[in-house]
């Protein structure tokens, strides 16, 4: 069974940094794209960008380029998102979820990440 | 940017009643390789996003066959044939067919 675990809660103060990490069980890392997305309260969702664990290579949408980093640690099947410059509107939960062709079929359960001074 | 628009906002549903939910994008959706990436997810309260479909009526592993979802170009549904209780979700369309990937803003099918 595939599964992604999600580290847990971070509260992080204004122009700090976040990392959030995916580890994965069920399936070879390196056969499907992992991709981001982030949930900001009450709020619906927004596609972040997504890495190749194969290669590397990374996508990002607009909205976060410059600012987000995404990369797989292959021995030991891990993804991790990093967000810099963080800002209250930052505050979301933000999760990984694994795509098979353009569908992501599997998600993770979720980091909450808040911004607060 | 691809525009996905979902109505209603909000559909109060009645138990064993049929439900349906409608998602536009702002350009067609078909991929110059022929499939048109447009996929449903369920977000039950408290919950992570479930893939419902894929590739407009892919019915994915596990998913009641009470869900079907249906469309093409531009024009999308996702219709649940007899509401039950454990189908009070937040759904969205998303579209995978153009750089960025992008969502619906979510509609939420409450009982009535």
């Amino acid at each position: 069974e595939v599964q992604l675990v999600q580290s847990g809660p971070e509260v992080k103060k204004p122009g700090s940094t976040v990392k959030i990490s995916c580890k994965v069980s069920g399936y070879t890392l390196t056969d499907h794209y992992m991709h981001w997305v982030q949930q900001a309260p009450g709020k619906g969702l927004e596609w972040m960008g997504l890495v190749d664990p194969a290669d590397g290579e990374t996508i990002y949408a607009e909205k976060f380029r410059g600012r987000v980093t995404t990369n797989a640690d292959t021995s030991i099947d891990t993804v991790y998102m990093s967000l810099n410059s963080l800002t209250s509107e930052d505050t979301a939960v933000y999760y990984c979820a694994v795509g098979r062709g353009w569908e992501l079929f599997k998600w993770g359960q979720g980091s909450l990440v808040t911004v607060s001074s | 940017d691809v525009v996905m628009t979902q109505s209603p906002l909000s559909l109060p549903a009645t138990l064993g009643q049929p439900a349906s939910i409608s998602c536009r994008s702002s350009q067609s959706l078909v991929h110059s390789d022929g499939n048109t990436y447009l996929n449903w997810y369920q977000q039950r309260p408290g919950q992570s996003p479930r893939l419902l479909f894929y590739k407009v009526s892919k019915r994915d592993s596990g998913v009641p066959d009470r869900f079907s979802a249906s469309g093409s170009g531009t024009d999308f549904t996702l219709k649940i044939s007899r509401m039950e209780a454990e189908d009070v979700a937040i759904y969205y369309c998303m579209q995978g067919t153009r750089w960025p990937l992008t969502f619906g803003g979510g509609t939420r099918v409450e009982i009535k």
